[in-house]
């Protein structure tokens, strides 16, 4: 089993859709979790932080479930900016695991 | 992109040459990392590095790389002999305290 799995995407939405990407992890000793943003030949940008009692920045709303071992990303109102690959990364002890990356399009 | 610095941007080998990529951590950090970047495919851990130390080399391939960081200069990812796999982008971060990691530009090594 992979240690930070994604959905593999790739998902294609109409501009003003709402998206929402899916994450679980393998190691139950994770303490802080990230979604990271990457665009096309980019590095990995931090989106946001993933608290235990979710949170929302804007559009964006992060989901935590400890116990089910799995972390979530909702997009609102999705922009054409939006487009890019999105890394559910998981922290244990300094030690950063990447998912693979869920591709998202926004069309007009 | 906050002080986490690679270069070069872009490198070009030919088959059996070496590859020296080079990352400079946010001032006043001592840890990198080091991730490859296949084509299409997502980010994969290589190495773990303290000032003069590996913490965590599970990543890296056995054979033909290797990598450093020295007390004094940047960290380097060395590969040798680079064959048309090796092709990829090579990203270094530096951790951050609260906020996961920055990440470095990027060198985009092409064999040819």
């Amino acid at each position: 089993r992979k240690e930070v799995e994604q959905d593999p995407g790739p998902f294609n939405v109409p501009e003003g859709a709402t998206v929402a990407f899916n994450c679980t992890y393998s190691n139950s000793a994770s303490q802080s979790f990230f979604w990271y943003r990457q665009d096309c030949r980019k590095e990995p940008k931090l989106l946001m932080s993933v608290y235990s009692s979710g949170n929302e920045d804007g559009r964006f709303t992060a989901q935590l479930n400890r116990a089910s071992q799995y972390i979530s990303l909702l997009i609102r109102d999705s922009k054409l900016s939006d487009s890019a690959t999105y890394l559910c990364v998981v922290n244990a002890k300094n030690d950063m695991r990447f998912g693979a990356g869920t591709r998202l399009t926004v069309k007009p | 992109n906050a002080g986490v610095m690679q270069n070069p941007r872009h490198l070009v080998r030919r088959r059996g040459q070496e590859a020296r990529l080079r990352c400079s951590p946010m001032k006043g950090h001592s840890h990198v990392y080091w991730y490859r970047q296949l084509p299409e495919e997502g980010l994969k851990f290589m190495v773990y590095l303290q000032k003069e130390n590996i913490i965590d080399e599970s990543g890296m391939p056995k054979e033909r790389f290797s990598a450093e960081f020295p007390k004094e200069g940047p960290s380097i990812l060395r590969i040798q002999q680079v064959v048309r796999g090796d092709s990829a982008a090579y990203f270094c971060a530096s951790p951050g305290e609260y906020y996961g990691y920055t990440f470095g530009s990027g060198t985009r090594l092409t064999v040819v």
